[in-house]
């Protein structure tokens, strides 16, 4: 079935350097996928979302390109701001259910 | 646009009574989702319905849990004979196609 894996837990960066989070997918569809971003107390809302294989989406200084040769949607931004802190999810669709993956939360220090 | 509406915010009952929880998507759209977050868990998808029709529930507890969407301006969803693991954070979500959705606020749910 379809899945969406996460493998970080928790990462923890200093204000100003780069951001990788890692996402990758299993379907046998043509996906849509997307980062949600979730703030302390605040509902999950969408950040980014791609369908096109190999190109850039960009919103709010963060950027994902979608790979659908290694089925990943990795989240970057070159230079973290504390008000980067927050849970970030993963998300397929496809002709189903939506799919989220287990989340990474991002911790931004001074 | 209000945005998704989620009554109430939060609710805290004694084990073994029932809560009921509602969810007011945004005008227009078609597809309702539910999901439950606990720290634990995560976020689990439990049910969605689309044009007021149930398509999926396998994230559905079999027993306790049911959601239903009488009309297109609300969906609820029913916890029966509540229990301290039914405490968790449950969040209504809509969209006008299969795709993008928007998060309610939430309801917290405390199951004392």
């Amino acid at each position: 079935g379809d899945s969406v894996t996460q493998t970080e837990g928790l990462v923890t960066l200093t204000k100003g350097l780069p951001v990788m989070l890692n996402c990758t997918y299993q379907t046998t569809y043509s996906p849509f996928l997307f980062w949600y971003v979730q703030h302390l107390n605040e509902a999950p809302k969408l950040l980014l979302k791609s369908s096109t294989d190999n190109k850039r989406t960009e919103h709010q200084g963060f950027y994902a390109t979608l790979h659908k040769s290694s089925s990943s949607f990795h989240l970057q931004k070159s230079s973290v701001q504390l008000s980067d802190s927050a849970l970030y999810f993963c998300a397929l669709s496809d002709t189903g259910a939506p799919r989220f993956g287990a989340g990474t939360k991002l911790s931004v220090k001074p | 646009n209000a945005g998704v509406i989620q009554t109430p915010r939060h609710k805290v009952t004694g084990k073994g009574q029932e809560a009921t929880l509602w969810c007011e998507p945004i005008s227009g759209h078609s597809a309702v989702f539910w999901y439950r977050q606990t720290i634990v868990q995560g976020l689990e998808f439990l049910t969605y319905f689309r044009n007021q029709a149930p398509i999926d529930d396998s994230g559905m507890p079999k027993e306790r849990f049911s959601a239903q969407m009488p009309n297109q301006s609300h969906s609820t969803l029913k916890i029966q004979s509540t229990q301290p693991q039914d405490s968790a954070v449950y969040l209504c979500a809509s969209s006008s196609d299969r795709y993008e959705q928007y998060f309610g606020p939430g309801t917290r749910l405390t199951v004392l």
